[in-house]
């Protein structure tokens, strides 16, 4: 079975400073993971999918993700953090093998200040 | 391209009534559409899996009478919400896989939700 562990259900930043989203995933076969921001009454945007290729994934809007098999983590990064950034981010995995539904993590409230 | 509405976007209803979402693909076919439910400040739960022409497959808890879901076309799913409470109360959100490339890796484009205040 998979699961996914979001270390921080809130992050504060201020503008132009380095965000870290941290995720860890627990998974018995290679999984397919991925990144999701939602902002207030908007639907949920993929930003970045890691499926077994590159270990250093790039997304949308500056953000990246590298994959660590011997720490099962899948940390979210963007080097320079803007206003717009202020959303709801979750962690996802699925098992790619059989199709399964997406298994999200509780969440990570990012705020942004100026 | 890879665009999923959800119909209506917000509802309020009375206790006891039924209450439908529509979920549709708009510019591609979805094989497979899920539905989930996302509490106030918390994450998405997954509530049933449907495939087009079949019956959906429904999360351990969730009560396939309450919650129906019909998948009958390629571009539209349906959930309706079956003598509603206010306990149901919530964000309907659906999603869609439109297979061949993301079904491999199990994309999924997501909905902008429907959220039901049952009254």
């Amino acid at each position: 079975a998979q699961s996914v562990t979001q270390l921080d259900s809130h992050v504060s930043v201020s503008e132009g400073t380095p965000v870290l989203l941290r995720c860890n995933y627990s998974s018995s076969y290679s999984p397919s993971l991925f990144w999701y921001v939602q902002h207030p009454n908007k639907g949920l945007q993929l930003l970045l999918k890691y499926t077994s290729a590159a270990t250093l994934v790039k997304g949308i809007n500056g953000f990246e993700a590298e994959f660590k098999k011997s720490e099962t983590s899948f940390h979210l990064t963007k080097p320079s953090a803007h206003m717009s950034d202020a959303a709801e981010y979750f962690c996802v995995v699925s098992d790619p093998r059989t199709g399964t539904a997406l298994i999200f993590g509780k969440g990570t409230t990012l705020s942004v200040s100026s | 391209g890879a665009v999923v509405s959800q119909h209506p976007s917000w509802v309020i209803c009375k206790s006891g009534t039924s209450v439908k979402i529509e979920c549709r693909s708009l510019d591609f076919q979805a094989t497979t559409m899920f539905w989930y439910r996302q509490f106030p400040k918390q994450s998405l739960m997954l509530m049933a899996t449907s495939n087009e022409g079949s019956k959906a497959t429904y999360e351990q808890g969730v009560e396939k009478d309450k919650f129906l879901i019909n998948h009958a076309s390629l571009t539209l799913s349906t959930l309706t919400v079956t003598s509603a409470h206010p306990e149901d109360s919530s964000f309907y959100i659906c999603s869609a896989t439109e297979g061949g490339r993301s079904s491999i890796y199990n994309e999924q484009f997501f909905g902008p939700g429907t959220r039901l205040t049952v009254l």
